[in-house]
């Protein structure tokens, strides 16, 4: 069955970098965009970011823009998101999904 | 950006009684292509999203029949015909029309009263 399996997430200070990773099987990885979609504490849903099949094109939420990196391993069926200069407001739980299927999300938390 | 907003955000329903959400979208959904790119999804407590509707009313696989999707344009609703236990939770509303970004709405809240 699909799975998708995000790992990485942590406690992190301001300013500092951390790296996602999702593994993610039963399905035909190579065919699909690829999201990362983040929900702060007791809040909604936000898309962060997209990068399309080939790993080329990708797309940002204004929000990330500059700070975060999407990419994605095609032969490992992996996704990654690689946040630098972290905010206290990118405290949220993040998901990979490719919008038909989600993963159960790895918490990342920004604080001092 | 399409700003996507649903109502009502609270919504206590009695078990076996019939629960409508609607979104609605600050412009058209429909594609150039002709789809309509506009999901819904539930989030069960302590849980990731669920999608349960897909280009506005074609239900998932697994996804019980009393959920149904409706709508067009910049108008949708979905529709529970008998609320049970396991409904408790919060539904978003997506489109994917317009992007980037995807955008959701700020997701309605079902509890049983």
């Amino acid at each position: 069955q699909v799975q998708l399996v995000e790992s990485g997430g942590g406690v992190v200070q301001p300013g500092r970098s951390l790296r996602l990773s999702c593994a993610a099987s039963g399905f035909s990885f190579i065919t699909y965009g690829m999201h990362w979609v983040r929900q702060a504490p007791g809040k909604g849903l936000e898309w962060v970011a997209v990068t399309w099949w080939d790993g080329v094109d990708k797309e940002y939420a204004d929000s990330v823009k500059g700070r975060f990196t999407i990419s994605r391993d095609n032969s490992k069926n992996t996704l990654y998101l690689q946040m630098n200069s972290l905010r206290v407001e990118d405290t949220a739980v993040y998901y990979c999904t490719n919008f038909d299927y989600w993963g159960q999300g790895t918490l990342v938390t920004v604080s001092s | 950006d399409v700003v996507m907003t649903q109502s009502p955000l609270s919504l206590p329903v009695t078990l076996g009684q019939p629960a409508s959400i609607s979104c609605r979208s600050s412009q058209s959904l429909v594609h150039s292509d002709g789809n309509t790119y506009f999901n819904w999804y539930q989030q069960r407590p302590g849980q990731s999203p669920r999608r349960l509707i897909y280009e506005v009313s074609n239900r998932d696989s697994g996804v019980p029949d009393r959920f149904s999707g409706s709508g067009s344009g910049t108008d949708f609703t979905l529709k529970i015909s008998r609320v049970e236990a396991e409904d408790v939770g919060v539904y978003y509303c997506m489109q994917g029309t317009h992007w980037p970004p995807w955008t959701f709405g700020q997701g309605t809240k079902v509890e049983i009263k």
